[in-house]
């Protein structure tokens, strides 16, 4: 069965620190990888990764995706109070009756 | 540019009622997916619908059933609802067909409460 895990399920981190958020997949038919932030009802697009080891930048945000060991990370530097949120990991396949598999998430609380 | 919309925000129905939800794209958007998400299972994909036709269904039973106008406007429909059917229903909608890299765009959701 196709899955999708991500790791912590929920974090508290003082607004500075420096977070690391995991997700890896056993998927079939593996197309891209995506990131989305949620912060109250609808999920916002932050990254699509498709190549192995190539970092995706925005601001203080970065992901990569390793698909030797089949998994992502996404990198927060110097949280900020508004980086709170779930964090959800997606494996996009090429086929099957579930195109877009999600992780439950990771919440996020970054306290002043 | 107007994101998606869905109707209505929020939702109390009873055990047995029947429901129908509404998405409208983005414009020029021409695909819509549907998903369950709940604090337990996260988010759950129900179907997807690429000009007017449904092109992918997740595992869910026959209650839940969609569809696609000639718009790309979308509705969804739970009958005889169950008290597990309470969630987070969102729509998303994308530029590209299904099968392709898609963004995916998302609206805010329809809360569904059943009692």
């Amino acid at each position: 069965e196709d899955k999708v895990v991500q790791s912590p399920l929920s974090l508290v981190v003082h607004e500075g620190d420096t977070v690391t958020l995991n997700c890896s997949y056993e998927v079939t038919n593996f197309r891209s990888l995506l990131w989305y932030k949620q912060e109250k009802k609808a999920p916002t697009f932050l990254f699509m990764l498709t190549s192995s080891g190539i970092e995706k930048k925005s601001g203080r945000l970065s992901s990569i995706l390793d698909k030797k060991e089949l998994s992502s990370i996404l990198n927060i530097t110097a949280t900020q109070t508004g980086d709170s949120a779930i964090y959800l990991c997606a494996v996009l396949r090429n086929s099957g009756n579930t195109p877009l598999v999600f992780g439950k998430g990771t919440r996020l609380s970054v306290i002043a | 540019k107007a994101g998606v919309t869905q109707t209505p925000r929020y939702l109390i129905k009873t055990r047995g009622q029947q429901v129908t939800l509404s998405c409208s794209p983005i414009s020029g958007h021409r695909s819509v997916s549907w998903y369950q998400q709940t604090p337990g299972q996260g988010l759950q994909f129900l179907f997807e619908y690429f000009s007017e036709t449904q092109r992918n269904k997740g595992n869910f039973p026959g209650r839940f059933s969609g569809r696609q106008f000639s718009n790309s406007r979308s509705e969804m429909n739970v009958s005889t609802l169950e008290l597990g059917d309470s969630a987070l229903y969102l729509c998303a909608s994308s530029l590209a067909p299904p099968g392709t890299n898609e963004k995916l765009f998302f609206g805010s959701g329809t809360q569904l409460s059943v009692l």
